[in-house]
Order: structure tokens, then C-alpha cells, then sequence
């Protein structure tokens, strides 16, 4: 099956500094590859995601890119912000038999200092 | 609103006692999910469900039952054979058809603790 690295799983910046969070997967199969930030007490939102036909992608501070060769993307974060601070997931998903099934990474927090 | 609900968000569970918890979604998805969430090791799958009636092990489901009677529901239950039960739990949901399969709508967890 597939598996997904994620790191670092601690990050601390300033604000305003940018942040940077990788993660590596081993089924090249895997063609969907998304992002999640959670907060405290929360469940986990998707902020981005980005396709295996697609090499970047940017929404305002945010930015996902992927190497589909060395099978790693990564998500950026520029300008961070007090309120970036959370746990941020990635995934890679697999189309087997109609059904994605995600394989998470084991989360990076993100802390983001005044 | 549409949404994912899950409750209760506090549970506690004493020994040998099964627990079950609830998650509801109005967002007419045909799948559901749920996570064991514990600290460092990530979203790990226990269960998940394609259709009403029909419904997958995942990779950490011993100790765990669940149904899917109705669309709207996939109750989780918790059996006093699941040895290491705390953790915070996460139902999913996410909607067929292309495009849109593949992205999560996550509820806000249930935090279930042993007495």
C-alpha cells in the first residue's frame, strides 16, 4: 500500500518568515495529493491540493508543488501569520476499484511566533 | 447549514464497556470515513464506507464495528476488545461522482478517554 513521509513534525518561525513542509510517497499510482490544516479541538480542512498532471499551484500565501519523479511535493507558506499556526497534514490518494483512500503523513505543527 | 456532526465530543469509556459514536452528515455524500487520530502518528483509517449497506475494514479496524443503514449515518462503535481505545476520533465524508471523491469533509472529533 501506499506510504507518506512528512516532515519536520515540529516548525517554528517568526511571523513573517516563511514556512516549508515536505513529504515524500511511494506508490507512484498515487495521482491526488492534498493538504489539510487542523486547530485545536478541530477536525482537518482541506486547503489546497494539487493533481499529478499539475507541477504547482498557488492560492495567495499558500502554495503546494510536486515532483512526481522523486515523488515528493511539498507546501509553502509565505508571510506566515499567527493564525497559520496548527497542525498541517498531506495525503496521497489512490483511485482503486472507484474508491480514493487517502494514506496521511503523521503531521507537522506549525508554530508561527508574534 | 451542510456539515459533518459528531457527537458526543467528550466520551468516557470504563472497562469492558462498549461505546458507540455518532456521526451525521447532510451533505448528501455517498462516503463516509473514520479516523483514529493519536498524538504524532497521524489520521489512521479504521473503517470506511462507499455505500449505504456496504463498508471496508482499514488498516487499524480490530476492536472496532460499524453500520450504514441510512446515508446519512455511520455510527462508530468501540468494543472492549479495542485494548487501547483513548484517542481522538474523526469522521469523513466525500462525495462521488468525478471531481470530488477525493476531498475529506471532516467533522470536529470525538475525544474518547478510558475511566
Amino acid at each position: 500500500g501506499e506510504n507518506v513521509e512528512q516532515h519536520p513534525s515540529t516548525l517554528s518561525v517568526q511571523e513573517g518568515d516563511s514556512a516549508v513542509i515536505k513529504c515524500t510517497y511511494s506508490d507512484s499510482a498515487s495521482n491526488y495529493f492534498p493538504w489539510y490544516k487542523q486547530e485545536l479541538g478541530k477536525g482537518p480542512q482541506l486547503i489546497i491540493d494539487i493533481r499529478s498532471n499539475v507541477g504547482e499551484k498557488k492560492d495567495q500565501r499558500i502554495a503546494v508543488t510536486l515532483n512526481k519523479t522523486a515523488k515528493h511535493f511539498s507546501l509553502h507558506i509565505t508571510e506566515t501569520q499567527p493564525e497559520d499556526s496548527a497542525v498541517y497534514f498531506c495525503a496521497a490518494l489512490t483511485l482503486s476499484g472507484g474508491s480514493y483512500i487517502p494514506t496521511f503523513g503523521r503531521g507537522t505543527s506549525l508554530i508561527v511566533h508574534p | 447549514d451542510g456539515g459533518i456532526t459528531q457527537s458526543p465530543k467528550y466520551l468516557f469509556r470504563k472497562e469492558g464497556q462498549n461505546v458507540t459514536l455518532s456521526c451525521e452528515q447532510n451533505l448528501n455524500h455517498d462516503a463516509m470515513y473514520w479516523y483514529r487520530q493519536d498524538p504524532g502518528q497521524g489520521l489512521r483509517l479504521i473503517y470506511y464506507s462507499q455505500i449505504v449497506n456496504d463498508f471496508q475494514k482499514g488498516d487499524i479496524a480490530e476492536g472496532y464495528s460499524v453500520s450504514r443503514e441510512k446515508k446519512e449515518s455511520f455510527p462508530l462503535t468501540v468494543t472492549s476488545a479495542q485494548k487501547n481505545p483513548t484517542a481522538f476520533y474523526l469522521c469523513a465524508s466525500s462525495r462521488s461522482g468525478t471531481g470530488g471523491r477525493e476531498k475529506l469533509f471532516f467533522g470536529s472529533g470525538t475525544q474518547l478517554s478510558v475511566l
